[in-house]
């Protein structure tokens, strides 16, 4: 059950804001978030938890809709270092243990 | 701390040899996974080892075997190479799966099958 990122990509100037949804048809226990730079190995950002809980990243928000099995992730101001290809995962308590990631959200980020 | 380690980070076989990628990391993780990454796909998760001694496969496991060798390695192998197989694969390691926890991937082999 692979979940669905949109869009599948985005194309901003410097300083613009943006905003990447991951939603699945199963309930959530928590949502992952990765960025990959071309050629490199993905990097984690956040996790966000079901109860609120969130781990990770300084400069990025994101949000978890556990009703909706919904999570975004904010980029605000975006720099140019903030392109890249982004991944969500998610995890269900009561099912398997692994992480599904879905296709990611290529984001290209323009002087 | 070297993290996650892969080897070889470049491979070309020939369809039906067989190879292994290694891997290995040294942050005493428990939990061990290997994936696939092709253009448009995502990371498609192939085998995993939620702790030593124990190994699951995932969501694409055809053609691939595994061996968990000890805490630190866990080992991909084909068998039998096929130009389905050409891909990017990422070795990842986190504390405990199903954990919600972080997880840190190798810098990949990029295999290619002729």
């Amino acid at each position: 059950q692979q979940p669905v990122q949109s869009p599948q990509a985005v194309i901003l100037r410097e300083g613009e804001d943006a905003v990447i949804n991951c939603s699945s048809s199963k309930a959530l226990y928590s949502v992952h978030w990765y960025r990959q730079k071309h050629g490199e190995a993905p990097v984690f950002l956040m996790i966000l938890l079901k109860g609120g809980e969130q781990k990770g990243h300084d400069k990025i928000s994101a949000s978890f809709n556990e009703k909706k099995q919904q999570s975004s992730l904010y980029l605000t101001a975006s720099q140019l270092s903030y392109s890249g290809t982004y991944f969500c995962g998610t995890e269900r308590r009561g099912g398997s243990e692994k992480l599904v990631f879905g296709k990611g959200t290529k984001l290209t980020v323009n002087p | 701390n070297a993290g996650v380690t892969q080897t070889p980070k470049f491979q070309v076989l020939k369809t039906g040899q067989s190879m292994t990628l290694q891997c290995a990391q040294d942050m005493n993780h428990n939990s061990m996974y290997w994936y696939r990454q092709d253009p448009g796909m995502g990371l498609r998760l192939i085998y995993y080892s939620a702790s030593e001694g124990t190994t699951d496969k995932g969501e694409v496991p055809n053609g691939y075997n595994v061996s968990r060798l000890n805490k630190r390695e866990f080992s991909l192998r084909l068998e039998s190479a096929a130009p389905s197989q050409t891909s990017v694969y990422f070795c990842a390691s986190d504390l405990l799966a199903g954990g919600a926890y972080e997880q840190y991937f190798g810098p990949g082999t990029r295999l290619t099958v002729t």
